[in-house]
């Protein structure tokens, strides 16, 4: 399978600070990732799809002000919590789309590990 | 409607048991399909990409039903370590749309 990572893998912070959480495809090219948080027992819930040059999709709800999407390279996306408040605290895991275009294999969302957001 | 329903369960099974998923999806026109499981704290890692024939790895076996459009997951002569979240994930109208599911819970009992 591929290989993606997030990092750090957790942080903690006082409210009103902003936190920079990083995802890397390491083993291919993604153009577009995707940033999910989930709050303790409850599904994964998308938050915005990030596109290599462009910008962000963002899902209803959710703040493209408060969480700001950068994704400057193939291999890269940056997702920043801005002004975090306790109500953010949360796991956030991105995920980057493997593309098998002509391979005859679906393309294919690979995850990274996580971060794990606790804002006192 | 949901873009994707799963059985929430918890699925409680002994070891070497036979478990079986389902999954329903909206959209006719999908035509990506994976089981993913998801461990607890931990990120989903892809279990399967399901394929219109059929596919099976070991002792899971995934399966495509179009006409009623369902996916299924089935587990043979289940461990201890199957035990996790799956997810069941149908890819939308666009290449880079997907629809999780919410997840079937599975315990594995000794």
């Amino acid at each position: 399978g591929a290989v993606v990572s997030q990092h750090p893998s957790r942080v903690i912070c006082k409210s009103g600070t902003s936190v920079k959480i990083e995802c890397r495809s390491l083993d291919f090219q993604a153009t577009t990732m995707f940033w999910y948080r989930q709050f303790p027992k409850q599904s994964l819930m998308l938050m915005a799809t990030s596109n290599e040059g462009s910008k962000a999709t963002y899902e209803q709800g959710v703040e493209k002000d408060k969480f700001l999407i950068n994704h400057a390279s193939l291999t890269l996306s940056t997702l920043t919590v801005t002004s975090a408040h306790p109500e953010d605290s949360s796991f956030y895991i991105c995920s980057a789309l493997r593309l098998f275009a002509g391979t005859g294999s679906t393309d294919t969302q690979y995850f990274g590990p996580g971060t794990r957001l606790t804002v006192l | 409607r949901k873009e994707v329903e799963q059985d929430p369960g918890p699925f409680n099974v002994p070891e070497g048991a036979t478990v079986a998923f389902n999954c329903t999806y909206s959209n006719s026109a999908s035509q990506s399909f994976f089981w993913y499981r998801q461990d607890c704290r931990k990120e989903p890692k892809l279990l399967m990409s399901v394929y219109s024939s059929g596919n099976e790895d070991g002792r899971f076996t995934a399966q495509l039903n179009r006409a009623s459009q369902y996916i299924s997951l089935l587990i043979r002569d289940s461990k201890l370590s199957d035990s996790a979240t799956y997810l069941c994930v149908v890819n939308g109208d666009t290449g880079n749309q997907f629809y999780f599911g919410t997840g079937t819970s599975l315990t594995v009992i000794p």
